[in-house]
């Protein structure tokens, strides 16, 4: 299967610590999105690149929060100093084109105590 | 901004039976994609069915169909058959240049 695929499933944090998450899109999909969802909710934009360049932030994405897509292949997404109101499903999806359909990960859930 | 409304939090159909999800939209463009995708309990995101805008003919995916109505902005989904599979979260999607939006979700339910 070569679907989305996102590290770790699960990450249990204290609160001011700094974690790290990791996407692996589709491999011929340039476009890669970030999403978070909180319980009952859908989920909401983060985030997106193209290749390598992080075209779109969402007011949402704080200064804590920082995305990377180096080479244009996976993406990290980083919370420094984290707070419990970031606990929570940080989804990744990818897209082949513009519009088109976006595929989504398993998704990394936070919990930050 | 984009906005989607489900306004259906829960839904419940009996198997074999026809159930329809309803969301309306807003948006201020003219050309734009709208989904339906599904979340099964703990589980990933799947895509049931998409709709570009230009199209006036309404998408059909097996069981699956939705009745677009361009100028009121409203996107229903239609399941037909209904499986016990089908029992997840559902959640309705508007997307242009990127910038996609989700509803709140429907849950539905299948009772055997």
């Amino acid at each position: 299967d070569t679907g989305v695929s996102q590290n770790p499933r699960h990450k249990i944090t204290k609160r001011g610590q700094n974690v790290t998450f990791r996407c692996d899109p589709i491999s011929e999909h340039n476009r890669l999105y970030w999403y978070r969802q909180t319980l009952g909710q859908g989920p909401e934009f983060l985030t997106y690149f193209q290749n390598e360049a992080q075209l779109e932030k969402s007011r949402l994405l704080s200064d804590r929060f920082s995305a990377e897509r180096p080479k244009g292949s996976f993406s990290t997404l980083e919370i420094q100093r984290t707070e419990q109101g970031d606990s929570a499903m940080y989804l990744c999806a990818s897209s082949q084109f513009q519009g088109y359909e976006q595929y989504f990960g398993p998704g990394t859930r936070l919990t930050v105590t | 901004a984009q906005t989607v409304t489900q306004s259906q939090p829960e839904m419940s159909v009996q198997e074999a039976e026809t159930v329809t999800l309803s969301c309306t939209y807003d948006t201020s463009e003219s050309d734009y994609y709208l989904f339906w995708y599904k979340q099964p309990p703990s589980r990933q995101m799947i895509l049931v069915i998409r709709q570009e805008a230009y199209k006036q003919q309404n998408a059909t995916e097996n069981r699956f169909s939705v009745n677009f109505q361009k100028a009121a902005k409203s996107f229903s989904l239609k399941i037909s058959d209904s499986q016990l599979g089908d029992a997840a979260m559902y959640f309705c999607a508007v997307n242009n240049n990127n910038d996609m939006r989700f509803g709140a979700g429907t849950r539905l339910t299948v009772k055997p």
